[in-house]
């Protein structure tokens, strides 16, 4: 059974950081990009940033580049988002996202929430 | 950065009638589109893959149709499961990006 669940999330100050893991199970992890979703709180959907599965590549939205870094230890099945420079409206449930063929979601985690406030 | 629009982003909707969203891309993204379903307090869950491919176990009475950069998911014949917020998403190129969302309410 295919499984991506996330650790990590929490309360953090303005200015602060945070590194989200997500830990997979149940297929070969080196077949497949992955990356991270967030939405806010009562918002939509919001692509943040996106790994090639053996690392080489990284992409990210505007709005994280520059704070934000995704990495993944293949050794580990496990990928993570450092994540610094935190603002208020970085609040919100991250989701780990296995991408088929670096194209659609095939299996997302259940999110884990990151609060950014004082 | 390609740019989804999706509407309209509000529908009420009676059971058994046809549901149609729509979502322009501001270029051309081939057939590089998507659609997910999500209800409250659940993780999206993958409707139609490449625009027109129906994701494994997902019910006939959802289909989608477009390319370039107008595409289309339709819901036919509504039922009250459905009742969710609905996004397309483009995997053109290595930056991609969602919809804003139609959320679906039943009547």
């Amino acid at each position: 059974e295919v499984q991506l669940l996330e650790s990590g999330g929490g309360l953090v100050q303005p200015g602060g950081s945070l590194r989200l893991s997500c830990t997979v199970s149940g297929f070969s992890f080196t077949s497949y990009v992955m990356g991270w979703v967030r939405q806010a709180p009562e918002k939509g959907l919001e692509w943040v940033s996106g790994m090639t599965a053996f690392g080489n590549t990284a992409y990210y939205a505007d709005s994280v580049k520059g704070r934000f870094t995704i990495s993944r230890d293949n050794s580990r099945n496990t990928m993570y988002l450092q994540m610094s420079s935190l603002r208020a409206d970085d609040t919100a449930i991250y989701y780990c996202a296995r991408l088929y063929s670096g194209s659609y979601v095939d299996y997302w985690g259940q999110g884990t929430l990151v609060a950014v406030s004082s | 950065e390609v740019v989804l629009t999706q509407s309209p982003e509000f529908q009420s909707v009676t059971p058994k009638e046809k549901v149609t969203i729509t979502c322009r891309a501001s270029q051309n993204i081939g057939n590089n589109l998507h659609w997910y379903q999500q209800k409250p307090d659940q993780s999206p869950k993958l409707l139609i893959k490449f625009a027109s491919q129906s994701f494994s176990g997902v019910p006939s009475r959802f289909s989608g149709s477009g390319s370039g950069t107008d595409f289309t998911l339709t819901i036919d014949s509504l039922e009250v499961e459905d009742a969710a917020t609905y996004y397309c998403h483009q995997s053109s190129g290595l930056r991609q990006t969602f919809g804003g969302g139609t959320k679906v309410e039943i009547k």
